[in-house]
């Protein structure tokens, strides 16, 4: 168990629709990053957020928004969501704004239909 | 970012001991080495990092040559739960993200 929760763990949507996938960080970890991993693409980078602060922007689309609150949980924000759009997404923490070594959660698996 | 690069596959027998590779020539002088684990459907998990010579845990070891421009994650006497990716990671002391590549599938046959 690395200390990183997501939820929810299974989500089934339709195309068009907007989801929002939750991750709670290891306690005291002020650092979340987002990673979406597909079969075709691996893992990507999305984004990472120290302290409430987006720090890092990766491959992200503008339909995906997400943000880090007071209390340090983040949440991933999916609109317009599209097929392609089916895949694994990580959340992972740690506790400094600088990588360091990261802690992944148990992934959040979306599919749309 | 710098580029690594390893091998898409690996097969190996439980209780060898199984070496695998990456290439890093356009390393940084402040990048360090990072190997994580990945089963399926689970999200990667930490092994080791290194920053030259020889690092070792309770799980690996990684060795790294004086020029630094490849490394070499060991696994002594694999089990079939050893069968995962193993991604190699350049990690920056100023970098905000981690990159993963492709990694290595390696497969333990019993």
């Amino acid at each position: 168990d690395s200390g990183v929760t997501q939820t929810p763990k299974h989500l089934i949507t339709a195309t068009g629709q907007r989801v929002t996938l939750r991750c709670s960080p290891r306690s005291g970890d002020l650092s979340v990053y987002w990673y979406q991993q597909s079969l075709d693409q691996g893992l990507q980078f999305l984004i990472q957020y120290y302290n409430g602060e987006e720090r890092a922007k990766g491959n992200i689309l503008e339909r995906f928004s997400a943000q880090q609150f007071p209390d340090l949980h983040s949440e991933l924000n999916l609109s317009s969501l599209e097929l392609g759009d089916s895949a694994l997404y990580f959340c992972a923490s740690s506790g400094g704004p600088n990588t360091g070594e990261l802690f992944f959660g148990e992934g959040s698996r979306l599919t749309v239909l | 970012l710098a580029k690594t690069t390893q091998p898409i596959s690996m097969d190996s027998y439980e209780g060898q001991e199984v070496n695998i590779t990456c290439s890093h020539n356009n390393i940084a002088t402040n990048d360090y080495i990072t190997w994580y684990q990945q089963f399926p459907s689970q999200g990667p998990r930490f092994i080791i990092q290194g920053y030259k010579t020889k690092v070792t845990n309770e799980v690996a070891s990684l060795f790294i040559p004086a020029d630094r421009k490849s490394s070499t994650l060991s696994l002594p006497r694999v089990s079939l739960s050893d069968t995962a990716v193993y991604y190699c990671l350049l990690r920056s002391g100023s970098a905000r993200q981690l990159t993963f590549g492709s990694g290595t599938q390696l497969t333990v046959l019993p």
